[in-house]
This record gives C-alpha cells, sequence and structure tokens, in this order.
C-alpha cells in the first residue's frame, strides 16, 4: 500500500516568510509526528498527535512552529517568519494504534532558509 | 526524559570487514528499541526492533542487534558489509508508555569496494 507522502520535498524560502509543509500518513494510522532532522543531529521530536486527543506540543522549538492535523488525517506543519536556523530536513511519520508500534516514516521535506 | 548515544559518528570500513555500532541510552524503565537506516537518496527505513522476549534480534540484510539491559546498549552489528550498506544508520528508543522515540544523532557508514 501507499507509504507516508510529504510536500513539498524542496522548499526554498527567504528569512522571514512563513512555510507550509504537508504530511499524508498511511490510511488507517491514528497517530501521526513530526520530527525535524538537522546536518550533524538525530532527529528531533516536534509535535505528535492521537486520534482526536490534543496533540502533545512539547517538542516545539518556539512558538513560531505550529501544526495541525484535519480530519484525522492530513497534517500540516507552518513555520512563521522563518529563522536560517529552520533549515533542516522535516520528517512525518505515521503508525497504527496500539502501545507497541514502529512508525513509518515519510521521504522528508528539505527547508532552506536563506 | 530518555535519551540515546551513539558514538564514533563517521564509520570507514572495507567490504568483508565486520561492523558493530554501539548505542547506549539512559531511561531505568522498560524501553523498546530500534535501529534505523537511511540510505543516500532514500527516506528512513526499520532495520529492526525489540520489543521483549530474545534480546538477541536479527533484522534485515543481515543486521542483527542484542539488547543487553544491563548495559543499557542495543548495539548493531554485521559481520560482513557490503557496499550497499552505506547508509546512516540511527538508534532510537521508545519508552514503554511514552509515544515519543528518543534518536540518537546517527552513525554515517561508508563502505569501500
Amino acid at each position: 500500500g501507499a507509504g507516508v507522502s510529504q510536500s513539498p520535498s524542496n522548499k526554498v524560502t527567504e528569512k522571514g516568510k512563513d512555510v507550509e509543509l504537508r504530511c499524508d500518513p498511511i490510511s488507517g494510522h491514528t497517530a501521526l509526528y513530526w520530527y525535524r532532522q538537522s546536518l550533524g543531529q538525530g532527529l528531533e521530536f516536534l509535535i505528535y498527535f492521537q486520534g482526536n486527543s490534543a496533540p502533545d506540543k512539547s517538542g516545539l522549538p518556539s512558538d513560531r512552529f505550529s501544526a495541525e492535523r484535519t480530519g484525522g488525517s492530513v497534517s500540516t506543519l507552518t513555520i512563521q517568519r522563518t529563522q536560517q536556523e529552520d533549515s533542516a530536513v522535516y520528517l512525518c511519520a505515521s503508525r497504527p494504534g496500539g502501545a507497541v508500534e514502529t512508525q513509518y516514516f515519510g521521504p522528508g521535506t528539505r527547508l532552506l532558509v536563506l | 526524559a530518555q535519551s540515546v548515544s551513539q558514538h564514533n559518528h563517521h564509520v570507514i570500513l572495507s567490504e568483508a570487514a565486520s561492523l558493530e555500532l554501539g548505542c547506549n541510552y539512559s531511561y531505568g524503565g522498560t524501553v523498546n528499541l530500534f535501529w534505523y537506516v537511511q540510505y543516500p537518496g532514500q527516506h528512513l527505513q526499520l532495520l529492526l526492533k525489540y520489543f521483549s522476549g530474545d534480546p538477541l534480534v536479527k533484522g534485515i540484510k543481515g543486521f542483527e542487534a542484542e539488547f543487553i539491559k544491563s548495559k543499557f546498549s542495543f548495539n548493531l552489528r554485521k559481520p560482513s558489509v557490503q557496499w550497499s550498506d552505506t547508509a546512516e544508520y540511527f538508534c532510537a528508543v521508545n519508552a514503554r508508555g511514552n509515544n515519543r522515540l528518543a534518536f540518537g544523532k546517527g552513525n554515517q557508514v561508508v563502505v569501500i569496494p
């Protein structure tokens, strides 16, 4: 079946602009995650959605970052007033419900802030 | 909060050499453990996982990992690497009951033909 998809695959923007990154999880997966992968760093957790529960936003680095998940499916990560340090690969992952499951990752969006 | 340490960020070795990548985590409770791999130009994919049972876990492409609870370790091994194993390898830990994965910084492995 189809995997996790993300768009755009690459995004170049100017400092101060807002960007929106999209994630389409695997159909039927109730949990969705956003991570950030910076050069030479591991994956940094950003936010987690599970069904209709309130999202776990504890990983968002600043109030310029926000995310929503509409209809329990597609998610959008928004970065307002982008800064150069926001340049990274933003990864989305989804998993089925349940406590012990594997996350399935999308290809990521490579964001470059000039 | 759980954290994960991976050492020797860059590893260069020849084909047929043996590979071992260390992973140590800090969390006192029950954990699920993962190794993910990211081949050049591809997205992260699961290599192997440990939830419970036999602490020696076999994964795809001849990889295995051993969970040693007393050492808080989950080291990845492959007896004989191939050029196609060139990739970045990430160890990840999930504390039971916690919905996050904590990742290490990764090991960049280059296999020279």
